[in-house]
């Protein structure tokens, strides 16, 4: 069964450097996401992403970061510059349709020091 | 603003029981859809169960099945003959359905169920 896919699983920055986080979404998906979670904390939604531009976003998702899709099978997430309260599990998804049920890939653990 | 609030952060069962997992949630919407996931240790969030606040009928999915009171706002997930590969970390979450509205999922905090041999 296809799945969404997430690299790297584990990524250790600094503070204030740059970090992208890559996802490769189900192959005829349209719809995509990012979630993130801080530890001991609720999954929340950062950003929706369809047709090539931002759909959605929280309060969150401020100007530190960025959605891309590269090519015709990435999409990333990069945070400019990261600060200590970023540290988190940050979940990609994707969907068919916008009615259609996402699916999650495993997460990237991202601790900053 | 749409809440998911899941009371019970643990629960454990014997294998070949069954456990009942509770959701409740907040929101002025009539239409929207309701998930029950799961996550193993380690691994990626796997839809188990979903639910058209719209349908009367309750979802079933093999050994999972849905207790979807509307009017009292809850959605609890029932596990029937339990499995050791059931045990997971279990997320409700909800989604608007009606027209231009936001396609974030919202979750709750989750219950880690444990199943005993």
């Amino acid at each position: 069964e296809p799945e969404v896919t997430q690299t790297p699983s584990h990524q250790v920055t600094q503070m204030g450097q740059e970090v992208i986080l890559r996802c490769v979404p189900i192959s005829n998906h349209l719809y995509f996401y990012w979630y993130r979670q801080i530890l001991g904390q609720k999954v929340e939604f950062l950003v929706s992403f369809y047709n090539n531009e931002i759909s959605e976003k929280s309060e969150i998702f401020d100007d530190q970061f960025s959605v891309e899709r590269p090519d015709g099978s990435n999409f990333t997430l990069k945070i400019r510059s990261t600060k200590l309260e970023d540290s988190a599990m940050y979940f990609c998804a994707s969907g068919q349709g916008v009615i259609q049920p996402q699916h999650f890939g495993d997460g990237t653990r991202l601790s900053i020091l | 603003a749409q809440t998911v609030t899941q009371s019970q952060p643990e629960m454990s069962v014997q294998e070949a029981e069954t456990v009942t997992l509770s959701c409740t949630y907040d929101t002025s919407e009539s239409d929207y859809y309701l998930f029950w996931y799961k996550q193993p240790p380690s691994r990626q969030m796997i839809l188990v169960i979903r639910q058209e606040a719209y349908k009367q009928q309750n979802a079933t999915e093999n050994r999972f099945s849905v207790n979807f009171q509307k009017a009292a706002k809850s959605f609890s997930l029932k596990i029937s003959d339990s499995q050791l590969g059931d045990a997971a970390m279990y997320f409700c979450a909800y989604r608007s359905a009606g027209q231009g509205g936001s396609e974030k999922l919202v979750f709750g905090k989750g219950t880690k169920l444990t199943v005993n041999p």
